[in-house]
């Protein structure tokens, strides 16, 4: 069945370092892969996407890398600052039928100051 | 541009009471979707509309959950009987167009249930 995977389900690193958060997915007409940010109390917030015809893409400190023949994409934020705190969810769009989004069970990021 | 509107933002109900909670899409917006949100885990598809039809209800407690969107705008979500185990965030999100890759996601504030 349709499927999204994503690690750690926690992750806490010191401010300035580098953060990575893994997403796998099962269904391989999946072709639109979003990133949310979720703070406390708040509406997920996309911050990220990428395309299956795309490998990598990158937004100032955050950037999204894809293997589409694995099946699994990757949230990477550099230099972490302590306003990157929230719980991070991946999502793989289907390219056909009802174009579901299916979720992954997110990641919660503590960056430590 | 505004957001995606949902009221109200809390609601506390005891079980097998009935509960309403409403959405209004980003203007232009053809595909709404409601998803639940339970604690600690991802949002999960519970219906989503282009326009007015119904795309996808295969998650949705049929039995005691129901959703319409009239006139393909604003959308209303309605449980009943409610059960505890429905306590969770229900969310709202809405795109421009569901079947175009880059029309992403543009979720409400969001809908906090509890029953009790």
């Amino acid at each position: 069945g349709e499927n999204v995977e994503q690690h750690p389900s926690t992750l806490s690193v010191q401010e300035g370092d580098s953060a990575v958060i893994k997403c796998t997915y099962s269904d391989s007409a999946s072709n639109y892969f979003p990133w949310y940010k979720q703070e406390l109390g708040k509406r997920p917030q996309l911050i990220i996407d990428i395309r299956s015809n795309v490998g990598e893409k990158k937004d100032q400190r955050i950037a999204v890398t894809l293997n589409k023949t694995a099946k699994h994409f990757s949230l990477h934020i550099t230099e972490t600052q302590p306003e990157d705190s929230a719980v991070y969810f991946c999502a793989a769009r289907k390219s056909a039928g009802t174009y579901k989004y299916i979720f992954g069970t997110g990641t919660r990021l503590k960056v430590l100051a | 541009e505004a957001g995606v509107a949902q009221s109200p933002r809390y609601k506390i109900i005891e079980k097998r009471q009935s509960v309403a909670f409403w959405c209004n899409p980003i203007s232009g917006h053809a595909t709404l979707y409601w998803y639940q949100q339970i604690l600690g885990q991802g949002p999960k598809l519970l219906i989503q509309f282009q326009n007015n039809g119904v795309v996808d209800d295969s998650q949705l407690p049929k039995d005691r959950f129901s959703a319409e969107r009239l006139k393909g705008v604003d959308s209303t979500l309605k449980i009943q009987p409610a059960k505890l185990e429905d306590s969770a965030v229900y969310l709202c999100a809405s795109s421009l167009r569901g079947d175009r890759v880059n029309s992403p996601l543009h979720f409400g504030n969001g809908t906090r249930l509890t029953v009790t």
